[in-house]
């Protein structure tokens, strides 16, 4: 079955400071790719995805993702932080193929930024 | 107006009440979804509705039932509620059938199962 695996469970980080978010998936195809966020009391909201083509992608708020096939990765990144980017990320993945196109979350990474 | 609306936004119940959970959404999608989120487990999918007549199982059915009323809502229930269903749902819409569309989530239901 796929999976999503997101290592950090909680990452802290300074305003202005870089930003990673590690994703990695289990499954032999290249399936697409979702990264949301969620901010606090609130629903989630796409950041960006990943279907094919240019391996790094941009989206919305500044942030980016980079597919790597050879490491089964798709990291969300970020050059500076803002405080309003506190918030949890969720990394998710449908698979090709077949006709129920289901999103698979990885369990998420707490952000604090600091000041 | 926000295009996916859940009501409830809070829920306290008590165990062996049965409650329902709607959503309403006006983006015309034919998709609809139902998850839950637990802390430190991410979303979870409970069921899913790929047209009026479509309703499928998601990973963790057990205990919730659906209503697919129209294109535009979705309803979760809960026959009998018990403590371990207390968690934050969510819906969602999609529309489209690539399956690289977008999904939609409404604002989250909280429900409290004392």
């Amino acid at each position: 079955a796929q999976s999503v695996t997101q290592p950090d469970i909680h990452i802290t980080v300074s305003e202005g400071a870089s930003l990673e978010l590690r994703c990695n998936y289990s499954y032999g195809a290249t399936p697409y790719l979702f990264w949301y966020v969620q901010s606090p009391g609130q629903g989630l909201q796409l950041l960006l995805k990943y279907f094919s083509g240019d391996t790094l992608v941009q989206g919305i708020k500044g942030f980016e993702a980079e597919f790597k096939r050879s490491q089964s990765s798709f990291n969300l990144r970020k050059p500076s932080v803002h405080w309003s980017d506190a918030a949890e990320y969720f990394c998710a993945v449908i698979v090709d193929g077949g006709s129920n196109y289901k999103l698979t979350f990885g369990k998420g990474t707490l952000l604090t930024v600091n000041p | 107006d926000a295009d996916v609306t859940q009501t409830p936004r809070n829920r306290i119940t008590k165990t062996g009440k049965r409650i329902m959970l709607e959503c309403s959404q006006t983006k015309g999608h034919d998709r609809m979804y139902w998850y839950r989120q637990d802390p430190g487990l991410g979303l979870r999918l409970i069921y899913y509705s790929f047209d009026v007549k479509d309703i499928n199982k998601g990973e963790i059915s057990d205990g919730y039932s659906v209503s697919r009323q129209a294109q535009a809502k979705f309803s979760l229930s809960l026959e009998s509620a018990i403590p371990n269903q207390t968690a934050l749902y969510f819906c969602a819409t999609s529309g489209g059938w690539t399956g690289q569309e977008t999904q939609y989530f409404g604002p989250g239901t909280r429900l409290l199962v004392l």
